[in-house]
């Protein structure tokens, strides 16, 4: 199957410090990504839709200015977690899927914890 | 937007048993339902999908049922095993994944006794 790789796997941050999270499709082209979020021991958020070449369009009650997300070519989307909070700490997790296909490939994820 | 419910949130089962996970969703225009196994820190990964024109759909010892007109699907898992112990979720989306990213259920914990 497809791969899409993410990096970085862990990171851990100063309050008020931002965070750039990369969201790599390794083997195809991705005009389309998006970002999950998952508390422990919860089920997975859809944050943000990723567009290549336009804005991101996030979901309701998801503050765009705090999670900036660019998607600057069609194997790249990148979150950038701005300003972070201890209660941002959180796994963070994008998917893609190939042109015409229908399976979301997940990358590995990131935990991210701001101290 | 989609709601997707899934239940039980936790299921214990002898190994060898079957086990059943079931999803509703509120969407009547979602036609994608895919089933995702994850472990402790990991990413999901797919273990079976189903379209909307589809009733059911089985792959060795897993199944999945749609019932489009009540909006629910089933996940079945026959003859457990230990490596089947993780976590479940299942979603819902209008486009395959691909234009419409995916709305996951609360996810089942499912536990394999020895």
């Amino acid at each position: 199957g497809a791969v899409v790789s993410q990096h970085p796997s862990r990171v851990i941050c100063k309050s008020g410090t931002s965070v750039k999270i990369e969201c790599r499709s390794l083997d195809f082209q991705a005009t389309t990504m998006f970002w999950y979020r998952q508390f422990p021991k919860q089920s997975l958020m859809l944050m943000a839709t990723s567009n290549e070449g336009s804005k991101a369009t996030y979901e309701q009650g998801v503050e765009k200015d705090k999670f900036l997300i660019n998607h600057a070519s069609l194997t790249l989307s990148t979150l950038t977690v701005t300003s972070a909070h201890p209660e941002d700490s959180s796994f963070y997790i994008c998917s893609a899927t190939t042109s015409g296909g229908r399976e979301a490939f997940f990358g590995q994820g990131t935990r991210l914890t701001v101290v | 937007g989609e709601n997707v419910e899934q239940h039980p949130s936790t299921l214990s089962v002898q190994e060898g048993d079957s086990a059943v996970i079931k999803c509703t969703y509120s969407d009547s225009a979602s036609n994608y339902f895919p089933w995702y196994k994850q472990e402790l820190g990991k990413r999901p990964q797919l273990i079976i999908d189903i379209r909307s024109n589809v009733g059911e759909k089985k792959d060795q010892r897993i199944a999945v049922t749609l019932n489009k007109t009540a909006k629910h699907f089933s996940l079945h898992i026959t003859e457990t095993q230990p490596e089947d112990s993780a976590v479940y979720f299942c979603a819902a989306s209008r486009a395959g994944g691909g234009a419409d990213g995916l709305t996951f259920g609360k996810g089942t914990h499912l536990i394999i006794q020895p």
